[in-house]
């Protein structure tokens, strides 16, 4: 069973539009959850980072975690070009949590 | 601010030749570092990942090995690349604690021919 499991997509979402990108994880108890935004040919860059049960916002993305259901999501508001990019989910893990599970990205396209 | 490095950028490299790429960390003292491949079109894969100097801990068996000689140096090496070890190689940190984040310097793109 893979630790953490996203939808590869595509996604493709209208200029203006809300993106919503869903990400699953199999580690009870993993306490840190990220999202990283990979454009191509790039290293991954992170966007957000939540570590209680609920909504974090900053700017226009927004982070949703429920740990009963294990579930970790990323809103983008506004959704504009420079968005289209490959968005990683991301949990810790292994002993201590120093290891990262990474999901294999959801391909997002912003249409103009 | 901390700042992660990486070289060489992109490297060609025939089978069977040795590998060694580089990673440095400044603005930080004791960083966790991590080294992941990413092959076209597919997921990050955990190599190795540091506590400390001299300490590796490997998460697949291949022929990859990983060295920290300095507190935050670390190196990826191999005697005789294989073609399967093509892919996007990057280095991350992050400061050891549960509930900070990773950052990933910028990746070494090799290519095996």
């Amino acid at each position: 069973q893979k630790e953490v499991e996203q939808n590869s997509g595509p996604l493709s979402v209208p200029e203006g539009a809300i993106a919503s990108l869903n990400c699953t994880y199999s580690d009870r108890v993993s306490q840190s959850f990220f999202w990283y935004r990979q454009y191509s040919g790039k290293s991954p860059e992170l966007i957000m980072s939540i570590y209680s049960n609920g909504d974090k916002e900053d700017g226009r993305f927004t982070a949703q975690l429920n740990k009963a259901s294990q579930y970790v999501s990323l809103l983008i508001r506004d959704s504009q070009p420079s968005d289209s990019a490959t968005y990683l989910c991301a949990v810790n893990g292994g002993v201590a949590g120093n290891q990262f599970y990474f999901g294999t990205g959801t391909s997002l396209t912003v249409i103009p | 601010s901390q700042t992660i490095h990486q070289w060489p950028a992109t490297l060609v490299q025939p089978v069977g030749s040795p590998l060694s790429l580089e990673c440095t960390v400044e603005g930080t003292s004791n960083p966790n570092l991590y080294w992941y491949r990413q092959a076209a079109g597919r997921g990050l894969q955990l190599l190795f990942y540091s506590v400390g100097i001299g300490q590796i801990s490997s998460e697949v068996p291949q022929n990859l090995s990983a060295s920290r000689p300095q507190d935050r140096q670390f190196i990826l090496s191999s005697k005789k690349l294989l073609l399967s070890d093509s892919g996007f190689y990057l280095c991350a940190w992050n400061s050891g604690s549960t509930y900070n984040e990773q950052f990933f310097g910028p990746g070494t793109r090799l290519t095996v021919l």
